[in-house]
């Protein structure tokens, strides 16, 4: 079955220190990938998307990420964290034609340290 | 040019009333999905909707739960006889017909979110 999964509910970090929020997926063939920010209370905000070509992909507010086939991973990163930065990171998949069906994981909440 | 809009932001029910979520796509997109997220959970897909069509509705429940696109207006979820379980965030997303190579992502509405009292 497809899936996405993101193996740490929590990461708290100091403001200005570096992150790496983890996400792996397994599917039949490569999906297409992305990574949603949401504040408390909030909708959902497309942080970056990964469809193919530069496995390095780099999105909104300073964050990036790398597709890596052979670990089925999609790992979000930024270097320089902000207070801002806190809330929940959902990871994304859907398959590369078809549907917009997306499947979701369980999502990191995110804690900064002033 | 308006995003995905979903109305009311917030919606409290007695337990045993009807709820109905209203999702308004993008304009021009043809194609909405619903999704619904629980506290502390992420989104689960509920169903997949063409227009005057349900294309895939394996994520709902049974029972009580409901969904429509219609030729003219808004797409609306509709859950019956409410429960506690059924308090949630409920999205809804839309995306447009896909047209050759051309490669897009779905866009989320801010959601309503459900209380049942």
């Amino acid at each position: 079955a497809q899936s996405v999964t993101q193996p740490d509910i929590h990461i708290t970090v100091s403001e200005g220190a570096s992150l790496e929020l983890r996400c792996n997926y397994s599917y039949g063939a490569t999906p297409y990938l992305f990574w949603y920010v949401q504040s408390p209370g909030q909708g959902l905000q497309l942080l970056l998307k990964y469809f193919s070509g530069d496995t390095l992909v780099q999105g909104i507010k300073g964050f990036e990420a790398e597709f890596k086939r052979s670990q089925s991973s999609f790992n979000l990163r930024k270097p320089s964290v902000h207070w801002s930065d806190a809330a929940e990171y959902f990871c994304a998949a859907r398959r590369a034609s078809g549907t917009y069906k997306y499947i979701f994981g369980t999502g990191t909440r995110l804690k900064v340290l002033a | 040019n308006a995003g995905v809009m979903q109305n009311p932001r917030h919606l409290v029910r007695r337990r045993g009333q009807e709820a109905r979520l209203r999702c308004s796509p993008v304009k021009g997109h043809s194609h909405v999905y619903w999704y619904r997220q629980l506290p502390e959970e992420g989104l689960k897909f509920m169903v997949y909707l063409q227009k005057e069509n349900i294309i895939d509705e394996s994520g709902m429940p049974k029972e009580r739960f409901s969904a429509e696109f219609p030729k003219e207006g808004p797409s609306i979820l509709r859950i019956q006889q409410v429960v506690r379980g059924d308090s949630a965030a409920y999205f809804c997303a839309s995306s447009p017909q896909s047209q050759g190579s051309s490669v897009t992502e779905a866009f989320f509405g801010q959601g309503t979110r459900l209380t049942v009292v």
